[in-house]
């Protein structure tokens, strides 16, 4: 099956600084990621969808200053999230939409701890 | 997106078959059925999905009756491995392409 991956893997920063987080699809074409934050004992939450080459489409209720998204090329997304916060600490989670004719499968990433002290 | 109702918690002997119900009542007829299962402090993984017809892989099978309401998910030899919570998503194959999730149903194996 198709491998995404994600870097870092677990990270800890400071309040007020700012965490980049890649997702990468390793042996296919993504025209299409996504980014999901899950709370502990919470279900998934998808934050925004981003299509390579245009701006992220973000859900109701995040900030799109805060949490940046870049799709530069075909195969990386970028997550960063800016002037982080204790409250910003959760698991963020990628996903990658594999092919352009349905049903659209979709393979996610083994996720980014992040811990803001 | 047609909404899916799935039991919280479900518990199942090592090596037997796990079924793992949901039901969709609402959903259309251009979506489809998707399973994930997330094992604890993983990102999500593929299952199968389907349409109308019932789908086998080598992790599982997918029943989906006749009316598409529901379907039932089976795991046909359980492993401890398999202990996850376990997604049942519709969605529609155009347009919106975001894969929504509910609580899904956490499921243990039992040795």
């Amino acid at each position: 099956g198709a491998v995404v991956s994600q870097h870092p893997s677990r990270v800890i920063c400071k309040s007020g600084t700012s965490v980049k987080i890649e997702c990468r699809s390793l042996d296919f074409q993504a025209t299409t990621m996504f980014w999901y934050r899950q709370f502990p004992k919470q279900s998934l939450m998808l934050m925004a969808t981003s299509n390579e080459g245009s701006k992220a489409t973000y859900e109701q209720g995040v900030e799109k200053d805060k949490f940046l998204i870049n799709h530069a090329s075909l195969t990386l997304s970028t997550l960063t999230v800016t002037s982080a916060h204790p409250e910003d600490s959760s698991f963020y989670i990628c996903s990658a939409r594999q092919g352009d004719r349905a049903p659209y499968e979709q393979y996610f990433g083994p996720g980014t701890r992040l811990t803001v002290t | 997106d047609a909404k899916t109702t799935q039991p919280p918690s479900m518990d199942c002997a090592e090596g037997r078959a796990a079924n793992l119900p949901c039901n969709h009542s609402t959903i259309s007829g251009n979506e489809y059925v998707y399973w994930y299962r997330q094992i604890h402090s993983q990102g999500p993984q593929y299952i199968i999905h389907g349409l109308k017809n019932n789908e086998t892989n080598e992790m599982a099978s997918l029943i989906i009756t006749e009316d598409r309401k529901s379907s039932t998910l089976i795991l046909p030899h359980a492993t401890l491995r398999d202990t996850a919570v376990y997604y049942c998503i519709v969605r529609v194959a155009q347009g919106a392409q975001k894969l929504v999730f509910g609580q899904g149903t956490r499921l243990t194996i039992n040795p």
